[in-house]
């Protein structure tokens, strides 16, 4: 079965804190991996994917296929970090499953 | 680029009712997909269209159907409309098939159904 797994629902961090947001997946096969984000009262955008290896707004990703996981992490959490994430694969790149999302809360 | 579009931003509909969501997608991209967002849960993708036709489905009823028209924009319908319909209902539009395809969503219709 295809599925993404969010542990947290919400993780909150003390501003300077570093971030890790924990992502499982279940996929037979090589799914490209996603992280999205919502800013309060914005749309749904895309963060990072793994395939381009980028680091966007501070934030990497890196895949691990052995233990099936893609955690998002930053060294130092901003409180512009504020945001609904969701950790997302895609069988192909135009469908996608999303897991259920982790709330991050900066803390000042 | 006014990116993805969607209408109407919120609606408020009876059980048993018919509603109908509109999207246009970006400039330049051919398929639309449509996700549905209950209240604290991720997108569920519903279904998406390209060259007109339905190219994948979700897991959901055939009270959802939808169309594409030839300028790409496209439009979700929901019959006998239940309760548990409410949610947030995303549009999404990418380029078919294409590398490293970048996927852009709207900012949603949010349904209520009373």
């Amino acid at each position: 079965a295809q599925r993404v797994t969010q542990p947290e629902k919400l993780l909150s961090v003390f501003k300077g804190a570093p971030v890790e947001l924990k992502c499982n997946y279940s996929y037979s096969g090589s799914p490209e991996l996603f992280w999205y984000v919502q800013y309060s009262r914005q749309r749904l955008q895309l963060l990072l994917r793994h395939i381009s290896r980028e680091s966007i707004k501070g934030f990497t990703a890196d895949l691990n296929k052995g233990e099936t996981s893609f955690h998002l992490k930053k060294p130092f959490a901003q409180e512009e970090d504020s945001a609904m994430y969701y950790c997302a694969l895609s069988p192909r790149d135009d469908k996608i499953i999303f897991g259920k999302g982790t709330r991050l809360h900066i803390l000042p | 680029d006014a990116g993805v579009t969607q209408s109407p931003t919120h609606l408020i509909k009876t059980r048993g009712q018919q509603v109908t969501l509109r999207c246009s997608p970006k400039s330049g991209h051919d398929t639309v997909s449509w996700y549905q967002q209950a209240l604290g849960q991720g997108p569920q993708f519903i279904f998406q269209y390209y060259e007109e036709e339905e190219r994948q489905r979700g897991n959901f009823p055939d009270r959802f159907s939808g169309h594409q028209f030839p300028n790409y924009s496209s439009e979700l319908n929901v019959n006998a409309l239940l309760l548990g319909d409410s949610a947030l209902y995303l549009c999404a539009s990418s380029l078919y098939a294409a590398a490293g395809n970048t996927i852009y969503f709207g900012e949603g219709s949010w349904l209520t159904v009373v």
